[in-house]
C-alpha cells in the first residue's frame, strides 16, 4: 500500500530564517505531487505541484519554492521566511491518471515568529 | 472559472441525529468530485467520490453522498452522527482532464454535540 510521508510535524522558526520541509511517497511510482497551504479558518490553497523529476509548477507567486529531486520526494523551501508564511503545509500525491484522488500528507504546523 | 461552495461554515448537530453538508460547485465541463474529512492537527482523508456511474456514492464512516448534475451539487449526508465525526469537512472538484488542478471549498465545521 501507498504511504505518505511528511516531516517536521511542528515548526516555529524566526522571520527572516530559512526553510526546508520534505514529503515523500513510498509503494507507488511517478506521482503527481503537491504542497498546499491551509491558513488558520481558511480553505487550502495550493503552492506548487509536480508531475516529474525537476518539473515544478507554481500557483502562487511567494518566497517559497518546491523541488522534487527524486521520483517520490518533495521538498519545500524558503530563502527568508516570513511571518504571513506561518500555516499548515499539507503535502499529497496522486496518481497519473485523472480521475486519482488526493492523499495527504499529515501536515507540518509552522509558526513564524 | 471553476469554484466550489459550501454553505455551512459551521453545523452543530446532536449525536445520532441525521446530517447533510452542502457542496455546490460551478464548471462548464464535467468533473469528478470528493469529500475529504480533515481531524484537528491532522491531513485531509478521503471520504468518498463520485468518478461516474450511480450518483449515489458510498464511503467510509457511514458517510454517502449524492451527485446531482443539474443542480450541480454533491451534498454529504450520514444518518446518525457520532461523537467522533466532529471534523472539518471539504467538498472537492477535479474537471475532466484538465490537469492536476483539484479545487477545494472552504470546508464546513461539523460540531457533534452529547
Amino acid at each position: 500500500s501507498q504511504t505518505i510521508h511528511q516531516w517536521p510535524a511542528t515548526l516555529v522558526q524566526p522571520v527572516g530564517s530559512p526553510l526546508s520541509l520534505e514529503c515523500t511517497v513510498e509503494g507507488t511510482s511517478n506521482p503527481n505531487l503537491y504542497w498546499y497551504r491551509q491558513a488558520a479558518g481558511r480553505g487550502l490553497q495550493l503552492l506548487f505541484y509536480s508531475v516529474g523529476i525537476g518539473q515544478i509548477s507554481s500557483e502562487v507567486p511567494q518566497n517559497l519554492s518546491a523541488s522534487r529531486p527524486q521520483d517520490r520526494q518533495f521538498i519545500l523551501s524558503s530563502k527568508k521566511l516570513l511571518l504571513s508564511d506561518s500555516g499548515f503545509y499539507l503535502c499529497a500525491w496522486s496518481r497519473v491518471s485523472q480521475d486519482s484522488p488526493l492523499h495527504f500528507g499529515n501536515g507540518t504546523r509552522l509558526t513564524v515568529t | 472559472a471553476q469554484s466550489v461552495t459550501q454553505l455551512d461554515s459551521q453545523v452543530p448537530v446532536f449525536e445520532e441525529a441525521p446530517v447533510e453538508l452542502r457542496c455546490n460547485y460551478s464548471s462548464s465541463v464535467s468533473v469528478y468530485l470528493f469529500w475529504y474529512v480533515q481531524y484537528p492537527n491532522q491531513g485531509l482523508q478521503l471520504l468518498l467520490k463520485y468518478l461516474s456511474g450511480s450518483t449515489l456514492v458510498k464511503g467510509i464512516n457511514g458517510f454517502e453522498a449524492e451527485f446531482n448534475k443539474s443542480q450541480t451539487s454533491f451534498h454529504l449526508r450520514k444518518p446518525s452522527v457520532h461523537i467522533s465525526d466532529t471534523a472539518e469537512y471539504f467538498c472537492a472538484v477535479k474537471k475532466y482532464n484538465y490537469g492536476q488542478n483539484f479545487v477545494f471549498g472552504p470546508g464546513t465545521r461539523l460540531s457533534v454535540l452529547p
